[in-house]
């Protein structure tokens, strides 16, 4: 089964400045990826997610991920945080046979004033 | 409005005892899963459910049992075997054995007083 590497436990920024958080995962064969967002005390809801197709992925919120495939990685980024932006964020993979869904361990993003 | 709803939100238990945690979804999605939530490690798999009468284990299913009777319902029973239960547990379910997108509950907080 494929693991998720996400590579900052935490990663502080100011309103309105630029924001990456990374994510490796463990193969390169045919994967899922996706990323998601969970706020206090909530379940997970979809930010983006890579299928197929073109590697640039747009998803709600402004958010953006790019998969490399010769880097093993799914990076998300945003030019402009706000506030509301401080949440936890799992990238996620899900491989064949079986689909199962695997996790990494988040990255908490705290947005300053 | 469809969706994946959990149940209870607070969970305590006393050591010792087994303690069953809902989970159903109306979305008519063929598969379901359990999650584990501790800080700083991610989501980890217990179990999950490809089809009705049908679930494999996850990475850490010692403790856990689950049954899936009906498509639409996924409980999760933390037996006494468990040795550190106290954590949050959240349900999830995808269209199919093809995992596009997870959906979530809301997620349990399950404490051993």
């Amino acid at each position: 089964a494929q693991s998720v590497t996400q590579l900052d436990s935490q990663v502080p920024v100011f309103e309105e400045a630029p924001v990456e958080l990374r994510c490796n995962y463990s193969s390169s064969v045919s994967v899922y990826l996706f990323w998601y967002v969970q706020y206090p005390n909530q379940g997970l809801q979809l930010l983006l997610k890579y299928l197929s197709g073109s590697t640039l992925v747009k998803g709600i919120n402004g958010f953006e991920a790019e998969f490399n495939k010769s880097q093993t990685s799914f990076h998300l980024r945003k030019p402009s945080v706000h506030i509301s932006d401080t949440a936890e964020y799992f990238c996620a993979v899900s491989d064949p046979p079986d689909y199962d869904m695997r996790f990494g361990a988040g990255t908490r993003l705290t947005v300053k004033p | 409005d469809g969706g994946i709803t959990q149940s209870p939100k607070y969970l305590f238990r006393k050591e010792g005892q087994n303690v069953t945690l809902s989970c159903e979804q109306n979305l008519n999605h063929d598969a379901m899963y359990w999650y584990r939530q501790d800080p700083g490690q991610g989501l980890r798999l217990i179990y999950y459910s490809q089809i009705v009468n049908d679930f494999q284990k996850g990475d850490i299913a010692e403790g856990y049992s689950v049954s899936r009777e009906k498509k639409e319902s996924f409980p999760l029973t933390v037996t006494s075997a468990q040795k550190n239960p106290t954590a949050f547990y959240l349900c999830a379910s995808t269209v199919g054995q093809m995992n596009t997108e997870a959906f979530f509950g809301q997620g349990t907080r399950l404490t051993v007083v």
